[in-house]
C-alpha cells in the first residue's frame, strides 16, 4: 500500500535555531499533504498543509516545501521556541482520499 | 469553530470484552475517522465514514466494527479485546478531504 516515511525519530535543537523534518512518499497521485503536532498527552492538532500545485507555503514561522519530482517534502520551523517541542506528524492523501501517517518525529527544542 | 468529544477517556477492559468507544462532532462534517495509535507510531486508519449510515474499512479494520448513527457520530467497537492491549483511538472529521480535526483519545488497556 501507500507509504510515507519520516525520517527523523527524533531531533534536538537549541531555542532560536531552525529544524526540519523530511517525508517522503511512493504515491504519486497524492496531492494533499498536512502536518500535524501531537503534545505530550494531547491529540493531534492541525499546523500547515500544502496541495500539489504548489511547491512552497508560509505560515508564520512555519514552511512546507514539496518536491513532486523526488516524491519528498519537509516542514521547516524557524527561530524555534520550547513550546515547539511536540511530536510532528506528516501525512499525505491517498488515491481513495484517506490520509497516510508518518510514524512521527520528537522535536526536542532546548532552551 | 467546532468541537469533537470522546468517550469515555479512558477505557479498562478485560480479555474478551465487546468495548464500545464513542464520538460527537459539531462541525457538521460529512466525513468522520477512527484511527488507532500505538505507542512511538504514527496513526493507523480503522473505519471511515464519508457520510450517515456509510462505512469504509481502513487498514485495520479487523477486529473491530463501526456504526455512523447520525452525521454528528460515530462509534467504535472493539470486537473482542485483546488480552495486554494498550492503545490511543483518536476520532477526526473533516470536510471530504480537506483538514482533518481530532478529538482528544480514548485511552484503551486491556488486562
Amino acid at each position: 500500500g501507500e507509504k510515507v516515511e519520516q525520517h527523523e525519530s527524533t531531533l534536538s535543537v537549541r531555542e532560536g535555531d531552525s529544524a526540519v523534518i523530511n517525508c517522503t512518499y511512493t504515491d504519486t497521485a497524492s496531492s494533499y499533504f498536512p502536518w500535524y503536532k501531537q503534545e505530550a498527552g494531547k491529540s493531534l492538532h492541525f499546523v500547515i498543509d500544502i496541495r500539489s500545485n504548489v511547491d512552497r507555503k508560509q505560515s508564520q514561522r512555519l514552511t512546507v516545501l514539496l518536491d513532486k519530482k523526488a516524491k519528498r517534502f519537509s516542514l521547516h520551523i524557524t527561530a524555534t521556541q520550547p513550546e515547539d517541542s511536540a511530536i510532528y506528524f506528516c501525512a499525505h492523501n491517498t488515491n481513495t482520499g484517506k490520509l497516510t501517517f508518518g510514524d512521527g518525529t520528537v522535536l526536542t527544542v532546548k532552551p | 469553530g467546532g468541537i469533537i468529544t470522546q468517550t469515555p477517556k479512558f477505557l479498562i477492559g478485560q480479555e474478551g470484552q465487546k468495548l464500545t468507544l464513542k464520538c460527537q462532532q459539531n462541525f457538521n462534517h460529512d466525513t468522520m475517522y477512527w484511527y488507532r495509535q500505538d505507542s512511538g507510531k504514527g496513526l493507523r486508519l480503522i473505519y471511515y465514514s464519508i457520510t450517515e449510515n456509510d462505512l469504509q474499512k481502513g487498514d485495520l479494520s479487523e477486529g473491530y466494527d463501526a456504526s455512523r448513527e447520525k452525521k454528528s457520530s460515530f462509534s467504535l467497537t472493539v470486537t473482542s479485546a485483546q488480552k495486554n492491549e494498550m492503545a490511543v483511538f483518536l476520532c477526526a472529521s473533516s470536510i471530504e478531504d480537506s483538514t482533518q480535526y481530532f478529538g482528544p483519545g480514548t485511552r484503551l488497556l486491556v488486562l
